[in-house]
């Protein structure tokens, strides 16, 4: 089983910042990456797939990156809505596990 | 616009069953793998199983591997879970999910995929 691996567990930043989320792989996921976000108490959706290809509707603020074992989301200009808590999941083979996710908190 | 919508969740009492349900809309469900995650109070994403478009193959997370089963009733557009021997530790909220990549008869491409639609998950509490 792959393990994946996320941090930190909280990112303090303040809107308007940049946000550095990283997501690593105990072993090679290739690009089959997808990054999730969860808003306090609604249902994940998909942000990013394929490691760096923004999902429909998916502000341009947010831009994935990485391949292998070493992922990063970024957010470059905070936004309120952006406070949520983000996962990574891999999807290269069984089972697709995810990351234990990062809180983005203001 | 893709619709899952869960049911069957609840109260239920240590080591008995529940089964849920998950009804999908305004795809071709028959042509899709499916999953289920669940997210314990206050927890993380958990990956539970995956079906097959066809209901060939199924794949599950060891933490539910032999209590839990994944079926699926195309005629229906239904995927289940069938969970039994609960525990108090699986309380939690289920949620359903559809691959994002197209399955056909000449296979799925691609073969893994992430989950572009996810349900609004339902509650189960397992509790005496």
């Amino acid at each position: 089983e792959i393990v994946m691996t996320q941090s930190p567990a909280t990112l303090s930043v303040s809107p308007g910042e940049r946000a550095t989320l990283s997501c690593w792989a105990s072993q090679s996921v290739s690009s089959n990456l997808a990054w999730y976000q969860q808003r306090p108490g609604q249902v994940p959706s998909l942000l990013i797939n394929d490691a760096s290809t923004r999902a429909t509707g998916v502000p341009a603020r947010f831009s994935g990156s990485g391949s292998g074992t070493e992922f990063t989301l970024t957010i470059s200009s905070l936004q309120s809505e952006d406070f949520a808590v983000y996962y990574c999941q891999h999807y290269h083979n069984w089972p697709h596990t995810f990351g234990q996710g990062t809180k983005l908190e203001i | 616009q893709v619709q899952l919508v869960e049911s069957g969740g609840g109260v239920v009492l240590p080591g008995r069953s529940l089964r849920l349900s998950c009804a999908a809309s305004a795809f071709s469900f028959s042509n899709y793998g499916m999953h289920w995650v669940r997210q314990a109070p206050g927890k993380g994403l958990e990956w539970l199983a995956v079906i097959a478009y066809d209901g060939s193959i199924a794949y599950y997370a060891d933490s539910v591997k032999g209590r839990f089963t994944v079926s699926r009733d195309n005629s229906k557009n239904t995927l289940y879970l069938q969970m039994n021997s609960l525990r108090a530790e699986d309380t939690a909220v289920y949620y359903c999910g559809k691959e994002s990549g197209y399955c056909g008869a000449g296979g799925c491409v691609p073969y893994f995929s992430y989950l572009d639609y996810w349900g609004q998950g339902a509650l189960v509490s397992v509790s005496s």
